[in-house]
């Protein structure tokens, strides 16, 4: 079963403005991460969010993490045509240990006019 | 720091031939982990190896895959007899040891049965 679920599936807008993305799990996590894959490319660790924070804030990136309602959402200000990339949600279940594999969601396809 | 390296970048072989691929971890990182992704797909986890011991290979095909992270070297995933269902990229991480840092990703190898 897919246990990152993000949404938008496709988001599109003007470089400068900012991006929310949201991702809904089943299941009790360890963590949560968020990457960033260019076309063709690897996958980039962006931010990892533990079970026990709310918040966190990586330059311009900011991560909130909703434990109650399994959600938590990626905001990207100021967005720029760089950004312009997919964005994957994963998760590391409870009790499988902080190392353990990662769930991935389909991911966001950002697009960023310049 | 190389970073996590993976050999070859794309790989072609016909239905029938063995597949391998090489995944080189990060310095510092003794966990490895597979995942394959198929085309507008997030990444399906496959197997998590530390040097010599498989730690969990629940998303492994039941035949024809197999995967090892020998003592000396690279880790290896190997794909017998491929299909063209296997065509897909192929990307390892690795993290270190402690837990909790998120991956760092290799760029991975792209494969195709023909």
């Amino acid at each position: 079963s897919q246990q990152g679920e993000e949404d938008p599936q496709a988001l599109s807008i003007q470089e400068g403005e900012n991006a929310t993305m949201n991702c809904s799990y089943k299941t009790s996590i360890n963590n949560l991460q968020w990457y960033r894959q260019n076309s063709g490319r690897g996958l980039v660790h962006l931010i990892l969010i533990r079970s026990n924070e709310r918040e966190k804030h990586s330059g311009r990136l900011r991560v909130t993490l909703d434990t109650s309602k399994k959600s938590s959402s990626l905001l990207i200000t100021a967005s720029r045509a760089a950004d312009t990339a997919s964005y994957f949600c994963a998760t590391a279940a409870l009790g499988t240990g902080a190392n353990s594999k990662l769930t991935f969601g389909k991911g966001i396809t950002l697009s960023v006019r310049p | 720091n190389a970073g996590v390296m993976q050999n070859p970048r794309h790989l072609v072989r016909r239905r029938g031939q063995e597949a391998r691929l090489r995944c080189s971890p990060m310095k510092g990182h003794s966990h490895v982990y597979w995942y394959r992704q198929l085309p507008e797909e997030g990444l399906k986890f496959m197997v998590y190896l530390q040097k010599e011991n498989i730690i969990d290979e629940s998303g492994m095909p039941k035949e024809r895959f197999s995967a090892e992270f020998p003592k000396e070297g690279p880790s290896i995933l190997r794909i017998q007899q491929v299909v063209r269902g296997d065509s897909a990229a192929y990307f390892c991480a690795s993290s270190p040891s402690g837990g909790g840092h998120g991956y760092t990703f290799g760029s991975g190898t792209r494969l195709t049965v023909v």
